[in-house]
């Protein structure tokens, strides 16, 4: 079973809909990331969480929450979805013992806005 | 703002030969570098880090940091089909969550 693992897999929503974004993982890491990939622009941190009392705005947050609901869950949601929120987005795990660099990551979620 | 930067590519090499893949930094106090390799519609995974000035090898990849250049480079030796991918350069601080990957580079390796 993969060790980080994301639902759904693809997404179609309409705009103006809320949505959320699961991810769990069974490393056992402390540290849990949300980012979305658009073509052209890498990796942008949305949100952070080093555990679940301690939950960290990154570069893109506006328009996005989250909930750490365990040390094993953490999730993304949109509360009024935008047809520019359409993107690949990625959960990420790291463990307090290694820093933030190594990270892994989940399977993805394509989200699309109509 | 922390930048890192990468060319877009698509850097193309022949097969057996060398892929350079090179990656600038705006941050002086950054202190970890790493590099992570996503094929076509997968996660990213990581392959490479390094934490101190000079070449870091692992197989037929190595890694070259320049901190005075703000400069940090993969080199993959005898490069293969298999290594067409994209190739993200990320940056750290030790004593910050300032954590940034680059837009990445597109490595196709021709057969």
């Amino acid at each position: 079973d993969a060790d980080v693992t994301q639902t759904p897999r693809n997404r179609i929503t309409k705009t103006g809909k809320r949505i959320m974004l699961e991810c769990s993982q069974t490393k056992g890491h402390d540290r849990m990331y949300w980012y979305r990939q658009d073509p052209g622009l890498g990796l942008r941190l949305i949100y952070y969480s080093f555990d679940v009392k301690d939950i960290n705005k990154g570069e893109i947050s506006d328009g996005y929450s989250v909930s750490r609901q365990a040390q094993a869950k953490f999730s993304l949601s949109l509360e009024s979805a935008i047809p520019n929120q359409t993107a690949l987005y990625f959960c990420a795990t790291s463990d307090r013992s290694t820093g933030d660099g190594e990270q892994y990551f989940g399977p993805g979620t394509r989200l699309t806005v109509t | 703002q922390k930048e890192v930067e990468q060319n877009s590519g698509p850097l193309s090499v022949p097969e057996g030969a060398i892929a350079s893949l090179n990656c600038t930094y705006s941050d002086r106090v950054s202190q970890s570098f790493f590099w992570y390799r996503q094929y076509s519609g997968k996660s990213p995974e990581l392959i490479m880090s390094i934490y101190s000035n000079g070449d870091k090898e692992d197989g037929r990849f190595t890694a070259q940091l320049n901190k005075a250049s703000q400069y940090v480079s993969l080199l993959i030796r005898d490069s293969q089909p298999s290594d067409s991918a994209t190739y993200l350069c990320a940056v750290n601080e030790d004593y910050g969550q300032n954590f940034v990957f680059g837009p990445g580079t597109r490595l196709s390796v021709l057969p």
